[in-house]
């Protein structure tokens, strides 16, 4: 089956600093998604980005599905961007990495 | 923003008996799936549902477990005999198609006592 892998698995960073996380997974997919775990525990659908590019605010994510890597981006990161961050892909059931753990300091 | 919706958010449970988390998915939507996460794990596919059958479930999903769509807006996960190594999340989402982003619900934290 598809292995995903998440980088690195924690991040401790200042208030304002900048982040990226890396997704890679092993086969090609026709689906791929960011979330944010809160927490509460509530899973943020964060973006839906089998390949490209797509920005919304201070996140941008990038697929190179040819490559299989992903990459989400945080920039000037607040204490609220705190939680986790999962990659999921697949078809029509979800694989989903381990997840990188955020915390920002303030 | 449509959105799917689980009952209830926290159930408590005896081991043995039976359990049924309900979920009802975006309306217009033809593809249903059940998660589940084990405190401090990742998410783990159960099951996705479709046409009134199951398509696709994992080797988590078995005689113990049970989906049904019972009505044309309600989804449910039936897990008869519940063990301690149920405890979990559960998570319900939807999608328009398979492939299509997967929205999700806020979950059912189970504990099994």
């Amino acid at each position: 089956g598809i292995q995903v892998e998440q980088s690195p698995p924690d991040l401790i960073l200042q208030e304002g600093a900048n982040s990226t996380l890396r997704c890679n997974f092993s086969d090609s997919v026709n689906n791929l998604q960011w979330f944010h775990q809160n927490p509460w525990g509530q899973l943020i659908n964060l973006f839906y980005i089998p390949s490209g590019t797509k920005q919304n605010g201070r996140l941008s994510a990038t697929t190179v599905a040819t490559e299989r890597y992903s990459l989400l981006y945080i920039s000037s990161s607040q204490t609220t961007d705190s939680g986790v961050y999962f990659c999921a892909v697949g078809g029509y059931q979800l694989i989903w990495g381990a997840g990188t753990k955020l915390i920002i300091k303030p | 923003e449509p959105e799917v919706t689980q009952t209830p958010s926290h159930q408590v449970t005896q081991m043995g008996q039976e359990v049924i988390l309900r979920c009802v998915p975006i309306s217009n939507h033809l593809y249903f799936y059940w998660y589940r996460q084990i405190l401090g794990q990742k998410v783990e596919f159960l099951v996705s549902f479709y046409n009134n059958e199951i398509s696709e479930k994992s080797e988590i999903f078995d005689d113990q477990f049970s989906v049904e769509r019972p009505d044309g807006s309600n989804f449910t996960l039936k897990i008869r005999s519940t063990k301690l190594e149920d405890s979990a999340m559960y998570f319900c989402a939807s999608s328009f198609f398979g492939g299509q982003p997967q929205h999700f619900g806020d979950g059912t934290r189970l504990s099994i006592l």
